[in-house]
């Protein structure tokens, strides 16, 4: 059973330029989640996706959106990069279907995607 | 924003010695999880504990929560070189599980 799975792996751009990160849940998970880890920091959450449509949605500005395919695989997109926008980009999911879910389901991680603006 | 803030911001300890790591954080919570990192790869899952749960075992690991302090501290006994990690701790609100709000970590390092 594959776990969360990222593409690609590392990725440079330049400031100015739009990048889309790929992510493909955990089999049976119908959640995904994006966070955004700078270097030496904790990840912050940027926006969560189910049934297709952003559930809840981090302090991030509009430059980064997402989507969330039939298959639960999604992308987030981030436009007009910034050299502060340089981070590990981690994708996480999860059952969030049923109340019980939504508070204790385990959120498995991806191996993350490193973007690199310079 | 960040919502746990973890203490030590780093930790050196030798093989065999027991790592503690403590958390904190400032509004309610539902339930508090801790995750290790390494070399800043993906998370993993270490334990999550409920707000109505004291402390919490898996192995190696005991958590414990305090919620009227507002605080968590994850005890890792008998430490290896293969623990050797950032450790963070994050906290769920009320409504749902995913939201989560993460630290800034504890980096152990077990000198072998």
């Amino acid at each position: 059973d594959a776990g969360v799975t990222q593409s690609p792996t590392h990725l440079i751009k330049t400031r100015g330029q739009q990048v889309t990160l790929r992510c493909s849940p955990k089999s049976g998970h119908d959640t995904v989640s994006w966070y955004q880890q700078a270097l030496g920091q904790g990840p912050q959450f940027i926006f969560q996706y189910y049934e297709e449509e952003e559930r809840q949605r981090g302090n991030f500005p509009d430059r980064f959106s997402g989507h969330q395919f039939p298959n639960y695989s999604s992308e987030l997109n981030v436009n007009a990069l910034l050299l502060g926008d340089s981070a590990l980009y981690l994708c996480a999911s999860s059952l969030g279907a049923s109340p019980y879910g939504r508070l204790y389901n385990e959120q498995f991680f991806g191996p993350g995607t490193r973007l690199t603006v310079l | 924003s960040q919502q746990g803030e973890e203490d030590p911001q780093a930790l050196s300890i030798q093989e065999g010695e027991n790592a503690t790591m403590n958390c904190s954080y400032k509004t309610s919570i539902n339930n508090l999880q801790w995750y290790r990192q390494n070399s800043g790869r993906g998370l993993v899952h270490l334990i999550l504990i409920r707000s109505n749960e004291r402390e919490k075992h898996s192995g190696r690991l005991r958590v414990t929560l305090d919620t009227s302090k507002k605080s968590s501290s994850l005890l890792i006994t008998a430490s290896r070189a293969a623990d050797t990690a950032s450790y963070f701790c994050a906290t769920a609100g009320p409504y749902n599980n995913n939201d989560m709000r993460f630290g800034a970590g504890t980096r152990l390092t077990v000198k072998p």
